[in-house]
């Protein structure tokens, strides 16, 4: 099946500082990639939908300012979290979908990043 | 905007007792995907659902989707502890993308 990594897992980091998270589709290409963000014991809310080649769509309420994505190639997409603070602190995670699956809507999953900002 | 709730929440079960989650949506949908969440875990897709009155069986769990298809059921038969996990839906919104419902937890007590 299709794979999607996340570098890295887990980050600790100060306060004011920026993390850049990786996402990247192992053995097919996605042209869509997608960024969550999961709080403990919640669902998962969709941050923003990272386009290869173009700008990002944000959902309502997502700063994009704060969260810079940069789909640079059809196997990697990128999050900033930049300026981060405690209530940053989250479990991020991509998906990716493979539009030559089986299932042509099925979203593969990272492996997430937990991110704690101190 | 388009609500997708679960029910229940949680749910404690002995094993060997069966389980069900209830994903409904406010509106119509084209499909509905289920996914698994271990503890410390990223979801992981099961089945997805097309077709009005679908029903689709893995093993011990049964997917239906609801002829109107705005709701659909997750049963697991004879639980067993490694069902324990947070089970999700996911529904499209959009062209691409997925929104999900707001998972049921379930504990499966040996």
């Amino acid at each position: 099946g299709a794979v999607v990594s996340q570098h890295p897992s887990r980050v600790i980091c100060k306060s004011g500082t920026s993390v850049k998270i990786e996402c990247r589709s192992l053995d097919f290409q996605a042209t869509t990639m997608f960024w969550y963000r999961q709080f403990p014991k919640q669902s998962l809310m969709l941050m923003a939908t990272s386009n290869e080649g173009s700008k990002a769509t944000y959902e309502q309420g997502v700063e994009k300012d704060k969260f810079l994505i940069n789909h640079a190639s059809l196997t990697l997409s990128t999050l900033t979290v930049t300026s981060a603070h405690p209530e940053d602190s989250s479990f991020y995670i991509c998906s990716a979908r493979d539009l030559g699956g089986k299932f042509t809507d099925t979203q593969y999953f990272g492996p997430g990043t937990r991110l704690t900002v101190l | 905007g388009q609500q997708v709730m679960q029910i229940p929440q949680y749910q404690h079960v002995q094993e060997g007792e069966d389980f069900t989650t209830y994903c409904n949506s406010s509106t119509t949908l084209s499909n509905i995907q289920w996914y698994k969440q271990r503890p410390g875990g990223h979801p992981v897709f099961l089945i997805q659902l097309v077709k009005s009155g679908e029903v689709k069986k893995q093993k011990r769990l049964t997917f239906q989707f609801g002829e109107a298809k705005k709701n659909s059921s997750l049963h697991i038969t004879a639980t067993q502890t490694t069902d324990v996990g947070t089970y999700f839906c996911g529904v499209g919104r959009g062209t691409y993308k997925y929104i999900f419902g707001t998972g049921t937890r379930l504990k499966v007590l040996a």
